[in-house]
């Protein structure tokens, strides 16, 4: 079985200033791995994604996502946090199949 | 591209009543899903849809039906709304079932309110 568990429910920084967003997973499987952001009234975007290659990977609007297999991690940071970041975050795990399983979300806000 | 849209965009509904959301996409994905948004909870899935003329159960199915006549449309039903109904429901795609790799796109969302 698989599930997700985000460390924060939410995380307050200051803008220009680094975003870590904490992401840990279960798997029986060698799992995918998604950051989805979702802004206020909106539907759901894909940050960046996992799928076995390279374990650094790097996404849209300079967020990016390491994972490590032995902590079972997949933890999004981004160098400097911009106003526009403001938003809701999910990490999503996905086995052997097409089904996601989401994580609780966790909400970014972004001080001037 | 207009991706997937989902109509309406918010709605009151009494208990008791039925209504059908509408999802449709056009990105030829084989694969439609419906999820539910609480907060607190992310997003669990109801129900799915492999192809056209294939449904599966989701994570909460109980309450809701769904069906695929074709590629691009993919309804849900509450055919008696509870309060408990209350949410934000999100439609997706993705463009095969055999694989965990592909990404799913998500429609704006539908709000729905049971009183």
């Amino acid at each position: 079985a698989q599930s997700v568990t985000q460390l924060d429910s939410h995380v307050s920084v200051s803008e220009g200033t680094p975003v870590l967003l904490r992401c840990n997973y279960s798997s029986s499987y060698s799992p995918s791995l998604f950051w989805y952001v979702q802004h206020p009234n909106k539907g759901l975007q894909l940050l960046l994604k996992y799928t076995s290659a390279a374990t650094l990977v790097k996404g849209i609007n300079g967020f990016e996502a390491e994972f490590k297999k032995s902590e079972t991690s997949f933890h999004l940071t981004k160098p400097s946090a911009h106003m526009s970041d403001a938003a809701e975050y999910f990490c999503v795990v996905s086995e052997n199949d097409y089904k996601l399983s989401f994580g609780a979300g966790t909400t970014v806000t972004v001080r001037a | 591209t207009a991706g997937i849209t989902q109509a309406p965009t918010s709605q009151i509904l009494a208990a008791g009543r039925s209504m059908t959301l509408r999802c449709t996409q056009d990105m030829r994905h084989n694969a439609m899903y419906w999820y539910r948004q609480d907060l607190g909870l992310g997003l669990r899935l109801i129900h799915y849809s492999n192809t056209a003329g294939t449904t599966g159960k989701g994570e909460v199915p109980d309450g809701y039906s769904v069906s695929r006549a074709n590629t691009d449309d993919f309804p849900l039903t509450l055919a008696s709304a509870v309060p408990s109904q209350t949410s934000v429901y999100f439609c997706a795609s993705s463009d095969s079932v055999e694989s965990s790799y592909n990404e799913q796109f998500f429609g704006p969302g539908t709000r729905l309110t049971v009183l």
